[in-house]
């Protein structure tokens, strides 16, 4: 499986962007790059996932380089509540080693006041 | 509303104990997941199961057994083989098994300790 390497923490101004780097070097052609946040004692929530294209949806946008190697998640206007550990995670392609995907530490992001 | 439901919320477990963890999902999701996390670091895959009465080991399934008896069932039992127990274990499942472009979803864990 492809791993991730995320920074370990990130601040943010409130009410500004959140831009939150991915490296995944070592992605395969047929996987999926994958966002999910997790807020304290509580499970992950997914965000958003792209294979090659951006992708943009009501939470976030996510932009991936032209070559797979990494990608960025954007909070566009973020808040308070976004506080929380991003994790980034690639998933495998169908059919091979089929439900496993690998979740790093993740980036802890704080948004301050 | 559909979702995963997982149960108890905390559990605390005797030495040489085995505990069964519940997760229940009324999504109609064929593939079911089970990590633990410990604190301060991300998701360990313990086991996962792509249909009924399937399942394949994760990257740290010793110490732990599931059974898929029912689609929407997929208990965890954290047997006393398991030496270092005490962790956050969270259940997920997905609509096709293996498919890249099906995001997982997650209940809220159970909190697991050992008195």
């Amino acid at each position: 499986d492809a791993k991730t390497t995320q920074p370990p923490s990130m601040d943010c101004a409130e009410g500004r962007a959140a831009n939150l780097p991915c490296n995944h070097s070592t992605i395969s052609g047929n996987e999926y790059v994958y966002w999910y946040r997790q807020i304290h004692s509580q499970g992950p929530q997914y965000i958003i996932h792209g294979l090659k294209n951006n992708e943009t949806n009501e939470m976030a946008s996510l932009i991936i380089t032209e070559d797979r190697k990494s990608s960025t998640l954007i909070l566009p206007h973020a808040t308070l509540r976004d506080t929380a550990v991003y994790y980034c995670i690639v998933r495998p392609a169908l059919n091979t080693n089929a439900g496993k995907s690998t979740f790093g530490d993740g980036t802890t992001l704080t948004v301050k006041p | 509303d559909g979702g995963i439901t997982q149960s108890p919320k905390y559990l605390f477990r005797k030495e040489g104990q085995n505990v069964t963890l519940s997760c229940e999902q009324n999504l109609n999701h064929d593939a079911m997941y089970w990590y633990r996390q410990d604190p301060g670091q991300g998701l360990r895959l313990i086991y996962y199961s792509q249909i009924v009465n399937d399942f394949q080991k994760g990257d740290i399934a010793e110490g732990y057994s599931v059974s898929r008896e029912k689609k929407e069932s997929f208990p965890l039992t954290v047997t006393s083989a398991q030496k270092n127990p005490t962790a956050f274990y969270l259940c997920a499942s997905s609509i096709i098994p293996g498919s890249g472009d099906q995001p997982q979803h997650f209940g809220d864990g159970t909190r697991l300790s050992i008195l």
